[in-house]
């Protein structure tokens, strides 16, 4: 079988890096997705991992470790606007990477002034 | 480009009616996906597609009935409504030719309630 953990709840000040830790157990990885998701919006993409190390994309960061199953997203420089969901989700065993991704639960970051 | 469409935003039903959530996309992606989101459970996957005319089911298809006549629609119909399906519905859709991200396009929702 599948599961995710992460944090239910991490707060932050803006200005400040926040790291948010995903652990996976999954039968044949083949990469690791993050997402953003704003209250009562769509989720939207911000990184794929398939190798290990860290891959950065602006104030956004990504690291993969496939051999301890464990995976973070980095923000720095937070913004209120980073105020969000973070779900951490990998693709579903036996099918393509596209399409049928299992989501971890989400962490809600709160950015406060 | 609109990307991903759902319609309709909201919905209410009554226990037993059944409706159709309606989804396209514009993108010419061969993937498309239909997921349920609640409260503190993230997102599950209800049935997925990966080209027209084939379909298979994700982690809680029970309910739920899906077609992809077409690239671009899949319709996720409910066939008697229970509170159970209270839940926002999301669309995705994705393509192998989009390059090395595998990116999912999700659609602004359905929320729908079930009384």
């Amino acid at each position: 079988g599948q599961n995710i953990d992460q944090p239910t709840e991490m707060t932050a000040t803006e200005g400040a890096i926040v790291q948010i830790n995903c652990t996976y157990q999954t039968s044949g990885f083949n990469g690791l997705f993050w997402y953003q998701q704003h209250a009562g919006e769509a989720p939207t993409f911000l990184s794929y991992n398939v190798l290990d190390g860290l891959e950065e994309k602006g104030r956004f960061s990504s690291f993969l470790s496939r051999s301890k199953g464990y995976s973070y997203l980095l923000l720095k420089e937070l913004q209120m606007k980073d105020s969000a969901s973070y779900l951490c989700a990998v693709p579903q065993p036996g099918g393509s990477t596209l399409g049928r991704l299992y989501f971890g639960r989400g962490t809600q970051l709160t950015v406060w002034p | 480009n609109a990307g991903v469409t759902q319609t309709p935003k909201f919905q209410v039903l009554k226990t037993g009616q059944s409706m159709t959530l309606q989804c396209a996309q514009d993108m010419n992606h061969e993937y498309m996906s239909w997921y349920r989101q609640d409260p503190g459970m993230g997102l599950r996957l209800i049935h997925y597609s990966v080209g027209a005319g084939i379909t298979d089911q994700g982690e809680v298809p029970n309910g739920y009935n899906v077609s992809r006549s077409t690239t671009e629609d899949f319709p996720l119909r409910l066939l008697s409504a229970a509170p159970s399906q209270t839940s926002v519905y999301f669309c995705a859709s994705s393509s192998p030719r989009t390059g090395s991200s595998y990116e999912q396009y999700f659609g602004p929702g359905t929320r729908l309630t079930v009384t």
